[in-house]
């Protein structure tokens, strides 16, 4: 079974311009959420869908959001990019939700805002 | 809201010995879920165990095994038999709507 993967691996964006980072979840599994992981904030919660809905949102500005397509797949962007964005972001999928069961990790994208 | 406290920024042990890893969390709710998650220098992030708050047995997988104090709020990782494959970040979690991460203790190995 392939697990959770995200595209792409590496980015590189100027401040203001926005992007669009992709997660593909594991078959079957119909909750996306997303975290982003920074040295100085750690591991933070940005939100989590499941069947194409936005089911809980972390605490970050609305220049962040995300959105599930039918086939479960995830996209997040974040527009109007600050320095402070650089992170690695992960998503992670798990069947029903994160709060029962094991959310398995994609390998997550490295955003380097310049 | 839910808060989860990693004392040990970093910790060491020695090849086979035993380490005990640190969390203690809050949360205003009755049900929630634990876990113990360890990221590797690949980062990919890995389950290592889990622990529903409403079971009392302390969680167990092979080597690894948690001392989940309810009432005290406390879920330490106990690591036996220590390999160099544990070195690693490893994460402390609390899930209810959404999961909480604590900071991390990086565990180093020494062979």
């Amino acid at each position: 079974k392939a697990g959770v993967t995200q595209t792409p691996r590496y980015l590189i964006k100027t401040r203001g311009q926005q992007v669009t980072l992709s997660c593909s979840p594991i078959s079957g599994h119909r909750s996306v959420s997303w975290y982003q992981q920074t040295p100085g904030q750690g591991l933070q919660f940005l939100f989590e869908y499941f069947s194409e809905t936005q089911r809980n949102k972390g605490n970050f500005p609305g220049r962040f959001s995300g959105r599930q397509f039918s086939n479960s797949r995830s996209e997040m962007n974040v527009s109007t990019l600050e320095l402070g964005d650089s992170a690695l972001y992960l998503c992670a999928s798990s069947r029903q939700g994160t709060t029962y069961n094991e959310q398995f990790f994609g390998p997550g994208t490295r955003l380097t805002v310049l | 809201a839910q808060t989860v406290t990693q004392s040990q920024p970093e910790m060491s042990v020695q090849e086979a010995e035993t380490v005990t890893l640190s969390c203690t969390y809050d949360t205003s709710e009755s049900d929630y879920y634990l876990f113990w998650y360890k990221q590797p220098p690949s980062r990919q992030m890995i389950l290592v165990i889990r622990q529903e708050a409403y079971k009392q047995q302390n969680a167990t997988e092979n080597r690894f095994s948690v001392n989940f104090q309810k009432a005290a709020k406390s879920f330490s990782l106990k690591i036996s038999d220590s390999q160099l494959g544990d070195a690693a970040m490893y994460f402390c979690a609390s899930a209810n709507n959404d999961m909480r991460f604590g900071a991390g203790t990086r565990l180093t190995v020494k062979p």
